[in-house]
């Protein structure tokens, strides 16, 4: 079955350590995304790439990083830079876009980080 | 800056009565629109969507949306609602169609009463 997986689903880390979140597709989808969700602030966009070795920052990168050495993969780390890391963070990916067509966003379940 | 905005955070509805979430975008061109649900601890899934064309867009388990260019809006309906549709929905707006950027409004909770 073709999807967006994500591992862990439940994380926990003390205060002062980095995590890395997984996210694996295999869709074969070009792009990538990282969200955070906060109850009642929707999805914020932390970072995404359109293409191997490429990516850019989103609304709220500072604390975060990120690496596309393949393109299955997108791997997140959260730092210890990140003030308020508890929440709940989800990977998603699309096809390529190409100018004036926009493809929808797959989503995986998500991880969701406590800070301890 | 472009923004949405989903005025209502929860709603609550009886099984069987109609449903209709509100949408509204800030943004000088029309945008790419899209509705997703998601229910507890899960990811996103896609209901709907509207690029261009026909205002009035059909999804899937029952859901559709209307694009409404002189109110910024984009309202989710459905004519008559499940137990199972008890989920948070989400309306996001895409307006840098060449990067495929998402902004999504704040999430409406909706609630099934038997």
């Amino acid at each position: 079955d073709g999807g967006i997986t994500q591992s862990p689903k439940y994380l926990f880390r003390k205060e002062g350590q980095n995590v890395t979140l997984s996210c694996e597709q295999n869709l074969n989808h070009d792009a990538m995304y990282w969200y955070r969700q906060d109850p009642g602030q929707g999805l914020r966009l932390i970072y995404y790439s359109q293409i191997v070795n490429d990516f850019q920052k989103g609304d709220i990168a500072e604390g975060y990083s990120v690496s596309r050495e393949k393109k299955e993969s997108f791997p997140l780390t959260v730092t210890s830079a990140q003030k308020n890391p508890t929440a709940f963070y989800l990977c998603a990916s699309s096809s390529q876009t190409l100018p004036g067509e926009l493809n929808e966003q797959f989503f995986g379940p998500g991880t969701r980080l406590t800070v301890l | 800056a472009q923004s949405v905005t989903q005025p209502d955070i929860h709603i609550t509805v009886s099984e069987g009565a109609s449903l209709e979430l509100r949408c509204n975008y800030s943004y000088g061109a029309t945008p790419y629109l899209f509705w997703y649900v998601q229910s507890p601890g899960q990811g996103l899934q896609l209901l709907l969507k509207y690029f261009s064309g026909d205002t009035l867009v059909q999804g899937i388990k029952g859901f559709e949306a209307e694009f409404k260019r002189s109110q910024s809006s984009f309202n989710l309906r459905k004519p008559s609602v499940h137990w199972s549709d008890a989920a948070e929905y989400f309306c996001a707006v895409a307006p840098y169609f060449n990067t495929g950027k998402l902004i999504f409004g704040q999430g409406t909770t909706l609630q099934v009463k038997p």
